[in-house]
């Protein structure tokens, strides 16, 4: 019974190619997000969506393409990956509780990107 | 913009005794959320405790502590009683309450944590 869940784990591929990281929630929140984990650790937010709506881009090249058939899946898809693509990519939900609501997020395991 | 900042990048704590993880944040919003999250070597991040900016009071769950001090812009997290599954990367994060319902995460750089026998 896994909160988030996201396939693969592990993604190997060579530069160039386009790969795609499958997310799903079944915790009923609203908003799903990516974030991408460099290889200092450092997390930087790439998309939400809220109710399938996209609300944040933080500037990710438009090689990334999120898409959310369901505000329960999140999925992201990459074009021509690029060396630099590679970090681990989580994904992550959360329950819009209004101004003052304690929206907690919600990880996936993350999925380690390795373009060679 | 919102920034965080974890100033210790790895810190050792014997087994049984306490720690403290520094947090320092940056932001101009009044409202406000402080989380700290987990992220042992398997690579999962684990939400540990949060923090609101209009909570009186320091929040606490189980061994972890929320050492809140608003003035200073300051959210420690102490953990009690450190064992040796604790050893992990600690992330500082801050949500800010934007505009409608986007929110996102700012986090910090993280302290790795080292629990010693």
């Amino acid at each position: 019974d896994t909160a988030v869940s996201q396939t693969p784990k592990y993604l190997v591929t060579q530069m160039g190619n386009d790969k795609s990281i499958k997310c799903e929630q079944n915790l009923g929140h609203d908003t799903m997000y990516w974030y991408k984990q460099d290889s200092k650790k450092f997390l930087k937010i790439m998309f939400s969506y809220n109710n399938k709506e996209l609300i944040i881009n933080e500037t990710v090249p438009n090689r990334f393409s999120p898409k959310s058939p369901d505000k329960a899946h999140l999925n992201l898809h990459i074009n021509s990956l690029e060396l630099g693509d590679s970090a681990v990519y989580f994904c992550a939900s959360s329950q819009y509780l209004g101004l003052a609501g304690i929206e907690t997020q919600y990880f996936g395991p993350g999925t380690r990107l390795l373009v060679l | 913009a919102q920034k965080i900042t974890q100033t210790q990048p790895g810190m050792f704590v014997q087994e049984k005794e306490a720690v403290t993880l520094d947090c320092t944040y940056d932001t101009s919003d009044p409202s406000y959320g402080l989380f700290w999250y987990k992220q042992p070597s398997s690579g999962e991040m684990i939400f540990l405790i949060y923090q609101g900016s209009y909570d009186q009071q320091n929040a606490t769950e189980g061994r972890y502590s929320l050492n809140f001090q608003k003035a200073r812009k300051s959210a420690n997290l102490v953990i009690s009683a450190s064992q040796l599954g604790d050893s992990a990367m600690y992330f500082c994060a801050m949500r800010v309450w934007n505009t409608g319902t986007a929110s996102k995460l700012t986090f910090g750089t993280g302290t790795r944590l080292q629990v010693t026998l």
